[in-house]
């Protein structure tokens, strides 16, 4: 397994800031991933971070809105950037590694923007 | 594409108590893997329990296991022995391999009456 530590746990934005996120893992892994997660709601995938190479989006996540950084093996950031009030979420980061398929999570991020 | 669904949006169950929850899945692969992951109130995502498809025995944790239906496409958890500290969400995952993202359902809200 993989130890995960997401910060910060909780923060409270005023409208048209950015925010980052930062992720740190206990071991080296390929996979990092950042999801998004709705009050009440499922995981939505933002995008899948590999060390090395552009971040790839899913469908409805933009580059400019949400840039990921993955400088190494172990970190990676999520920056929310020109936040709304619709942006107001938590969001959590996972990881694979070892070649495991399942996945483990950092405590996530509760986000309100105001 | 995959998709993974949860038809219970609550279920509700006495303590020491057993309870099953709910998942089907689509997929046209033949090897992938399952999962149940739980959401307590401090939003830490926790593994529960794993199943590769390629394996006809049900995997066991403790007092979870599931009940794996290849052919009907069926992953259904039982909680035994329900305890007060099993209260969360609980999401039903879907892996096609190492690398890949995963497909989450929509979550079932578990509540333990004492």
């Amino acid at each position: 397994s993989a130890v995960i530590s997401q910060k910060p746990s909780r923060d409270i934005c005023q409208r048209g800031t950015s925010l980052t996120i930062q992720c740190q893992v206990d071991s080296q892994v390929t996979m990092m991933f950042w999801y998004r997660q709705q009050p009440g709601q499922s995981l939505t995938l933002i995008a899948t971070a590999n060390q090395g190479s552009e971040a790839t989006y899913e469908s409805g996540f933009v580059i400019d809105k949400f840039p990921i950084s993955r400088p190494n093996l172990t970190f990676s950031t999520l920056t929310v950037s020109n936040m709304s009030p619709e942006d107001s979420s938590i969001y959590l980061c996972s990881v694979q590694g070892g070649g495991n398929t399942e996945a483990f999570f950092g405590q996530g991020t509760r986000l309100t923007v105001v | 594409a995959q998709t993974v669904t949860q038809s219970q949006p609550e279920m509700s169950v006495q303590e020491a108590e057993t309870v099953t929850l709910s998942c089907t899945y689509d997929t046209s692969e033949s090897d992938y893997y399952l999962f149940w992951y739980k959401q307590p109130p401090s939003r830490q995502m926790i593994l529960v329990i794993r199943q590769e498809a390629y394996k006809q025995q049900n995997a066991t944790e403790n007092r979870f296991s599931v009940n794996f239906q290849k052919a009907a496409k069926s992953f259904s958890l039982k909680i035994s022995d329900s305890q007060l500290g099993d209260a969360a969400m609980y999401f039903c995952a879907y892996v096609k391999e190492y690398g890949n993202k995963l497909v989450f359902g929509a979550g079932t809200i578990l509540r333990v009456k004492s």
